[in-house]
């Protein structure tokens, strides 16, 4: 499968922060995804991105799909306690059809 | 209805044991995934199914045998398993290709 380095790895904050995590990958992807996942559950899709440079949001959320399609960026702004969790990216490479690969995580510890 | 159901939630078979983890979406979508994740790791791809036809397996062990039987179900039958598969089995759905998944709650498997 394909490799996509996600950073950081951790990451403890203080509530009303804000948060910055990126993806990259040595391929060129179609698609980016953003999910969240909490323990025990299934990831949940936050932000998905179609298109080079796209910008998008999701309420404190904004993600970005790089222009060299490479690589994606999540920020989440005014942090609070129920951000909580592991945020994982998801990639599409060009021409792998239904295929998505996920980034290694960034876990985030909200500190209230 | 907006949701991935997957059955059981927990399950503990013996390695000799035969068992089968279930799928179901009434979202329309015609394409569904298995995914395998271990704790602390990425979700990893196993097959996909697109217009319920195998379209991707990720060279997973023969142990593992997925079935589509209709567009709303998805099936995953598990023999001779190793306890090195103990994992969170999640299984997911997308509209079409390089549209957003969404995954269910997925199935914790422990093999003793």
């Amino acid at each position: 499968g394909q490799q996509l380095n996600q950073s950081p790895q951790s990451m403890f904050i203080q509530e009303g922060e804000d948060v910055s995590m990126n993806c990259t990958s040595s391929s060129i992807f179609n698609t980016w995804l953003w999910y969240k996942q909490d323990p025990g559950e299934g990831p949940v899709l936050l932000i998905a991105l179609y298109k080079a440079g796209e910008l998008t949001s999701n309420g404190r959320l904004t993600a970005q799909f790089g222009i060299t399609r490479k690589d994606s960026f999540l920020n989440i702004s005014a942090s609070i306690p129920s951000d909580v969790g592991i945020y994982f990216c998801a990639g599409q490479p060009l021409g792998h059809g239904n295929q998505f690969y996920f980034g290694t995580g960034t876990s985030l510890t909200v500190i209230p | 209805d907006t949701e991935v159901t997957q059955t059981p939630k927990h399950l503990v078979m013996g390695m000799t044991n035969k068992k089968s983890l279930k799928c179901e979406q009434h979202m329309g979508h015609r394409a569904m995934y298995w995914y395998k994740q271990k704790a602390k790791k990425p979700p990893e791809l196993m097959f996909v199914y697109s217009y319920e036809k195998l379209s991707i397996n990720e060279s997973v062990p023969s142990r593992f045998s997925p079935e589509c039987p209709n567009s709303s179900l998805l099936n995953l039958h598990l023999h001779a398993l190793q306890p090195e598969d103990s994992a969170l089995y999640l299984c997911a759905s997308s509209r079409e290709q390089a549209y957003g998944y969404t995954f269910g709650s997925g199935t914790r498997l422990t093999v003793v």
